[in-house]
């Protein structure tokens, strides 16, 4: 099994559709996780933290399912400026920083 | 809002010869992270860097790598005998807490020839 896994796309999704992005972890003991996006040739940027409790931000939620070790993210009322590829992000807990990047799920918002 | 500044933004080199790659991180934060991403697939971590050592490090991450903060301030990737396939895009990253966001700096591209 993958340390993180996405789905693999590419979403097409006309603008003002809800998208749901999801992805996986190996670890259990993964303690912290994060969606990021990545335009073309560009560097990640952080989008959101992932908290247990579920968390929102504008057009933007994300869960976490740590029994089923599942990440979600949730984009309503999507953009145009959102076509880009989104990164589900986790850090393993094996004692050192290190982080995982799932290969990420590009999306495309149509007009 | 400060920034991760990396340098050079692009760097062409002959095979075998060695590389150094730059970058600054924001002023307080603690953690330093280098990845690269090859062109097409995914942003595979290579070390993580913290009170002056080597907290964590990938199987990529082999002898011909090193990192270092010389003077305090510049956090350098160095390679010592470069390859084709190390041909990618790096990136440096920084963060003030333990596994918490990181900063992500806007690359180097490495051309190896």
């Amino acid at each position: 099994r993958k340390e993180v896994e996405q789905d693999p796309g590419p979403f097409n999704v006309p603008e003002g559709a809800t998208v749901a992005f999801n992805c996986t972890y190996s670890n259990s003991a993964s303690q912290s996780f994060f969606w990021y996006r990545q335009d073309c040739r560009k560097e990640p940027k952080l989008l959101m933290s992932v908290y247990s409790s579920g968390n929102e931000d504008g057009r933007f939620t994300a869960q976490l399912n740590r029994a089923s070790q599942y990440i979600s993210l949730l984009i309503r009322d999507s953009k145009l400026s959102d076509s880009a590829t989104y990164l589900c992000v986790v850090n393993p807990n094996t004692g050192g920083f290190k982080t995982i990047f799932g290969a990420g799920t590009r999306l495309f918002v149509k007009a | 809002e400060p920034e991760v500044t990396q340098t050079p933004s692009h760097q062409v080199t002959q095979m075998g010869q060695e590389v150094i790659l730059r970058c600054v991180p924001i002023s307080n934060h603690l953690y330093f992270y280098w990845y690269r991403q090859i062109l097409g697939q995914k942003v595979e971590f290579l070390v993580s860097f913290y009170n002056n050592e080597i907290s964590e490090k990938s199987e990529i991450f082999d002898d011909q790598f090193s990192v270092e903060r010389p003077d305090g301030s510049n956090f350098t990737l160095k390679i010592r005998s470069t390859k084709l396939e190390d041909s990618a895009m790096y990136f440096c990253a920084t963060g003030d807490r333990e596994n918490q966001p990181q900063h992500f700096g806007d690359g180097t591209r490495l051309s190896i020839l």
